[in-house]
């Protein structure tokens, strides 16, 4: 099945560095991808939806300006949060959408996760 | 209120055991209905989509209740392998913004 490689995978940074983590779907092309956050014993939340070449939506209570998102072609988006804080600690996940048509239809795969120390 | 409600557990089931579970959702127009297994912080994985009349993959058991808005999975003849967190996720607009539920953990002891 399709794969999508995100990473790094384990980020460990000080308070006020910011943090890039990238998504990239391997084998197919994704006209949108999601980024999530969940913390400890918590759902997944949505962050914000990002369409190739437009930008990203984001949900309600999500600063744009701090958790970037560029999605520059059908197999990359990069989220950057801009002077993590402690509580900005977290699992940041990604997940793509195949475009319509082929074996892939549309199907949503998600990368492997990304957990995020500030100190 | 929130979009997806699950039961947390755990639910601690020796091997060969049958568990179930239900989650609940809010939104009557929510059109798709999805198990995803997650294992600790790692990515979710598609278990089974739920269909209106039910669904069944092996010993995976999905239920869709409409009616009362909530789905259920079952799984007979519990392996070591299931032990999990099993997460409830609705899809309202049909536009893959998923709703997740926070999960149930499922552990399975020899």
């Amino acid at each position: 099945g399709a794969v999508v490689s995100q990473h790094p995978s384990r980020v460990i940074c000080k308070s006020g560095t910011s943090v890039k983590i990238e998504c990239r779907s391997l084998d197919f092309q994704a006209t949108t991808m999601f980024w999530y956050r969940q913390f400890p014993k918590q759902s997944l939340m949505l962050m914000a939806t990002s369409n190739e070449g437009s930008k990203a939506t984001y949900e309600q209570g999500v600063e744009k300006d701090k958790f970037l998102i560029n999605h520059a072609s059908l197999t990359l988006s990069t989220l950057t949060v801009t002077s993590a804080h402690p509580e900005d600690s977290s699992f940041y996940i990604c997940s793509a959408r195949a475009q319509p048509g082929g074996t892939d239809n549309e199907k949503l795969f998600f990368g492997s996760g990304t957990q995020l120390s500030v100190l | 209120r929130k979009e997806v409600e699950q039961d947390p557990g755990p639910f601690n089931v020796p091997e060969g055991a049958t568990v179930a579970f239900n989650c609940t959702y809010s939104n009557s127009a929510s059109q798709s209905f999805f198990w995803y297994r997650q294992d600790c912080r790692k990515e979710p994985k598609l278990l089974m989509s739920v269909y209106s009349s039910g669904n069944e993959d092996g010993r995976f058991t999905a239920q869709l209740n409409r009616a009362s808005q909530y789905i259920s999975l079952l799984i007979r003849d519990s392996k070591l392998s299931d032990s999990a967190t099993y997460l409830c996720v609705v899809n309202t607009l049909n536009d893959y913004k998923l709703s997740f539920g926070a999960g149930t953990t499922v552990t399975v002891r020899a």
